[in-house]
């Protein structure tokens, strides 16, 4: 049961253009909206979160725009670098119950 | 990530062989979580512990797989016998107040 649905699967961008990705979830319960960043051969890391009670949150070039009525939301990357590409999942979650989308691949072109 | 070790980092074992997963966690978090990555099913969770107690093993895919907890820094995963549909990345976690720490994992390859 998909709990967290995560779009695109890919997605490729220049060197300085906006990375958008959007997730949606179902659960209302679910209190905590982080996204991750995976690397090849490594474990997720935590790269921004955010809680339903704001609608927007950044943190240098990242940003998570949050609409609950929709139970949406989504991670910007704004002049997106080389550095950037890598896996990025988001995940929903409450008392330690987290569900991750299924993961969108970034490639940024130089 | 430092703070949660994971061991082996690689494994290559035969259908039916029995095999062992270690996590290893950096003090004061309570809970430990196992995930399961493929290309297919993307990042599954499989179980977690709180306070070193399985909380929800829904996600373990069947009774081939177990896992256990001795202590708060320590925890295993075992999948006996294996079987080829076993290969993947599993991954554990731990929970700080917010958000997780992964290990680096550990890729299975059944043969």
């Amino acid at each position: 049961q998909q709990q967290v649905k995560q779009s695109p699967q890919s997605l490729i961008v220049q060197k300085g253009g906006i990375s958008i990705i959007n997730c949606a979830y179902e659960n209302t319960a679910f209190d905590y909206f982080p996204w991750y960043q995976q690397f090849p051969g490594k474990g997720p890391a935590l790269l921004i979160a955010i809680r339903p009670d704001v609608s927007e949150k950044k943190e240098g070039r990242f940003t998570i725009s949050f609409n609950k009525s929709a139970k949406q939301f989504s991670l910007h990357i704004m002049d997106s670098q080389p550095g950037d590409s890598a896996t990025y999942f988001c995940a929903a979650s409450r008392d330690n119950d987290m569900r991750f989308g299924a993961g969108t691949r970034l490639t940024v072109k130089p | 990530d430092a703070g949660v070790i994971q061991s082996p980092r690689h494994e290559v074992t035969e259908m039916g062989q029995e095999v062992t997963l270690r996590c290893k966690l950096i003090s004061g978090h309570n809970s430990l979580f196992w995930y399961r990555q493929t290309m297919m099913r993307g990042l599954e969770l499989l179980i977690y512990f709180n306070n070193n107690v399985p909380i929800d093993d829904s996600g373990m895919p069947e009774d081939r797989f177990s896992a256990k907890m001795p202590n708060a820094s320590f925890s295993t995963l075992k999948i006996q016998p294996s079987e080829p549909r076993d290969s993947a990345v599993y991954f554990c976690a731990s929970s700080p107040p917010y958000g997780y720490t992964f290990g680096s994992g550990t890729r299975l390859t059944v043969v």
